[in-house]
């Protein structure tokens, strides 16, 4: 089946750290993997997407690059800030026959000034 | 702007009275999804409609139905919600089912 795990958190940085979250995917077909991001009471929000090996996405300083030989999509920001603090959801869809978004597990981020 | 707007954002039922969740979109797209977010956890899809057509989670529960009227609203409805279906309750729109997702900000249900 499809399916994404990402690091456990929480994880805890101080302003302008480096960050990497790890997510890694198993699927059935060939996806589209994106970030989401989701601010405290809030819906999601599409952070970044690549949708074929190699390709980069990248947002507002975030990073990732659909890496097919490894099967990860790693989140990555060189400096972050205290407004990054959120929770980060990697996720996958398999274009062919309209599957679903399957979501992984979700890493909270909280960044102390 | 065109968006996915949820109403209420915030819902307090009590145990076995129905509730009625609103999600409205003026972005015209064809598909629209009801995922249930429980603490801590991934969101869950329940059910999408793509137009007019439903189609249903295996695992969603038959407590959980939903209706969608025309193309701009859809409504989630729970007719007898227990203490386990309090949650976040989001709802998205794509343009077809290849296009990305555009989600509203939630209604979170607490089940009293």
């Amino acid at each position: 089946g499809n399916s994404v795990t990402q690091m456990e958190g929480p994880v805890t940085l101080s302003e302008e750290a480096f960050l990497t979250i790890n997510c890694t995917y198993t699927a059935t077909g060939y996806p589209s993997l994106f970030w989401y991001v989701q601010y405290p009471g809030e819906g999601l929000q599409l952070l970044l997407k690549a949708t074929k090996a190699d390709d980069k996405g990248s947002n507002k300083g975030f990073e990732a690059t659909y890496r097919k030989e490894t099967t990860s999509f790693h989140l990555e920001k060189g400096s972050v800030q205290v407004s990054d603090s959120a929770v980060y959801f990697c996720a996958l869809r398999i274009i062919q026959g309209a599957q679903k978004l399957v979501f992984g597990q979700g890493t909270r981020l909280t960044i102390n000034p | 702007d065109a968006m996915v707007i949820q109403n209420p954002r915030y819902q307090v039922t009590q145990f076995g009275k129905p509730v009625t969740l609103s999600c409205s979109q003026t972005l015209n797209h064809n598909v629209m999804y009801w995922y249930q977010q429980k603490s801590s956890q991934a969101p869950k899809l329940l059910f999408h409609y793509y137009d007019k057509d439903f189609n249903n989670e295996a695992d969603t529960p038959d407590n959980f139905q939903s209706r969608r009227p025309n193309t701009s609203f859809c409504f989630l409805d729970i007719r007898s919600p227990g203490l386990g279906d309090t949650a976040m309750y989001l709802c998205a729109t794509s343009r077809d089912r290849q296009g990305g997702y555009t989600f509203g900000s939630g209604t979170r249900l607490t089940v009293v």
